[in-house]
């Protein structure tokens, strides 16, 4: 059974531009949630999508936004990026969300310069 | 915010030691679960134990929760070299996220 590919594994870009990380669930996994780690806030959630519906969102700017799709792949996109959203983007699947096991992805280093 | 939190930050063992965490967090839980992370890389799913449960096994780990004293345990027996990483704890509490601790990083010496 594969595990929760994401894609890409490292990205650099420039402050102002805009970013789309990718994630593909383990098959028949239909939630689907995001996180940030920075070595100064440690995990913080972003939002979880179950079915194509954002159920949970977490304490951050407009900027950052997510959408899940029929297949239960998800992307997140961050607009107008500043240098404090370089961090490690993980993305993680599980069952139902809230009663099994969450799977991790390898995540994407985004560094902004 | 963060709902965990880890204690010690960090734990250095000699080889063929035990290794105990300890995790506390603030409102009620569904489940608790245990991460291990090497260096920056994903998280490895550990184990996860549920609020009506008080202790799991699962081959060199054991897991305790206190839910009176919101509160859990990892023990890792008989460490080894490759259990060099970050030990997270996160709580599901209805509202489909997980919510981490800061960590203890655990260093096993050779």
């Amino acid at each position: 059974k594969a595990g929760v590919t994401q894609t890409p594994r490292y990205l650099i870009k420039t402050r102002g531009q805009q970013v789309t990380l990718s994630c593909s669930p383990i098959s028949g996994h239909r939630s689907v949630s995001w996180y940030q780690q920075t070595p100064g806030q440690g995990l913080q959630f972003l939002f979880e999508y179950f079915s194509e519906t954002q159920r949970n969102k977490g304490n951050f700017p407009g900027r950052f936004s997510g959408r899940q799709f029929s297949n239960s792949r998800s992307e997140m996109n961050v607009s107008t990026l500043e240098l404090g959203d370089s961090a490690l983007y993980l993305c993680a699947s599980s069952l139902s969300g809230d009663l099994d096991e969450a799977f991790f992805g390898q995540g994407t280093r985004l560094t902004v310069v | 915010s963060q709902q965990g939190e880890e204690d010690p930050q960090a734990l250095s063992i000699q080889e063929g030691e035990n290794a105990t965490m300890n995790c506390s967090y603030k409102t009620s839980i569904n489940n608790l679960q245990w991460y291990r992370q090497n260096s920056g890389r994903g998280l490895v799913h550990l184990i996860l134990i549920r609020s009506n449960e008080r202790e799991k096994h699962s081959g060199r780990l054991r897991v305790t929760l206190d839910t009176s004293k919101k509160s859990s345990s990892l023990l890792i027996t008989a460490s080894r070299a490759a259990d060099t990483a970050s030990y997270f704890c996160a709580t599901v509490s209805n509202d489909y996220k997980l919510s981490f601790g800061a960590g203890t990083t655990v260093t096993v010496r050779a």
